[in-house]
C-alpha cells in the first residue's frame, strides 16, 4: 500500500532564509507523482508543485523546488527566501497512476512558521 | 470558470442528525473525490467516483455515502452524524483522458462540519 510519512510535526526558519521540508515514500507503482499542497490558516488546499517519477529533472515553481532522490524514496520541498505569507501547514501527496481512479494519498503535514 | 464548489462552508449538527454537503464542478472533469481532515492530519479519502454512476469507497467510509448522478455533481450523505465525523470536508476533481493524459487536481474550499 502506498504511503507517506512526514517526521517534521513543526519548522520554524527565519524571514528570508531557506528551509526544507521531509517528504518519504513508499510505493510498489514504477508510476507515480509526487505533490505539495500548502494550507494556510484560511483552510483551503494550494497545489505548490509537482514531480512525477519519471522526470529526470528536479520540479521548480518559483521559489519552492521539489529535491527528488528516487533511490531514497524521498520528495523533500526546498522553499528559498522564506516571506512572513510562507507560514502555513504543508503537505505531502502521492498518486499512483496505476491504480486506475488517481486518488491522492496524504502525509500527515508539517507546520512552517516564518519569523520576522 | 468556477471550478469546484462546496456548500455549506460550515455547519453544526446534532448527533443523530443527517445532511448532505454539496459538490459541483464545472470543468468536466470525470474523477471526483471526498476528503475528510481531521484536526492536525492530513487528508484522508472517504469515497470517489470515476464517471457517472460509478462510485467506490476509499479509506475511511463508514458513515458516509456518495451518489454521482450526473459528471457535474458529488454530494456526501452524512446519516446518523457523530461526533467522530467532526471533521473539514474537501471535494476535489482531476481529470484524465483516453490517452491518460491527466490534468491535474482542483480541491474545493472545505466544509468545517462540527457534531454536538
Amino acid at each position: 500500500a502506498q504511503k507517506i510519512t512526514q517526521t517534521q510535526p513543526g519548522m520554524f526558519v527565519q524571514e528570508k532564509e531557506a528551509v526544507t521540508l521531509d517528504c518519504t515514500y513508499d510505493t510498489s507503482d514504477p508510476s507515480y507523482g509526487l505533490f505539495w499542497y500548502k494550507q494556510p490558516s484560511s483552510g483551503e488546499m494550494i497545489f505548490l508543485i509537482y514531480q512525477g517519477s519519471y522526470d529526470q529533472q528536479n520540479a521548480t515553481e518559483g521559489r519552492y523546488s521539489l529535491n527528488f532522490q528516487k533511490a531514497r524514496k524521498s520528495a523533500n520541498l526546498v522553499i528559498s527566501a522564506s516571506q512572513l505569507g510562507d507560514s502555513a501547514m504543508y503537505f505531502c501527496a502521492m498518486r499512483e497512476v496505476n491504480t486506475g481512479f488517481q486518488k491522492l494519498v496524504f502525509g500527515t503535514g508539517t507546520r512552517l512558521l516564518v519569523s520576522p | 470558470n468556477a471550478g469546484v464548489t462546496q456548500t455549506p462552508k460550515f455547519r453544526i449538527l446534532k448527533i443523530g442528525q443527517s445532511m448532505t454537503l454539496q459538490c459541483t464542478q464545472d470543468m468536466n472533469h470525470n474523477y471526483m473525490y471526498w476528503y475528510r481532515q481531521d484536526p492536525g492530519m492530513g487528508l484522508k479519502l472517504i469515497y470517489y467516483s470515476v464517471g457517472a454512476g460509478i462510485t467506490d469507497k476509499g479509506e475511511v467510509p463508514n458513515g458516509y455515502n456518495v451518489s454521482r448522478s450526473t459528471t457535474e455533481d458529488f454530494p456526501l450523505r452524512l446519516e446518523l452524524a457523530a461526533p467522530s465525523q467532526t471533521s473539514v470536508y474537501f471535494c476535489a476533481s482531476s481529470y484524465m483522458d483516453r490517452a491518460q493524459t491527466w490534468g491535474g487536481y482542483t480541491f474545493g474550499s472545505g466544509t468545517r462540519l462540527t457534531v454536538v
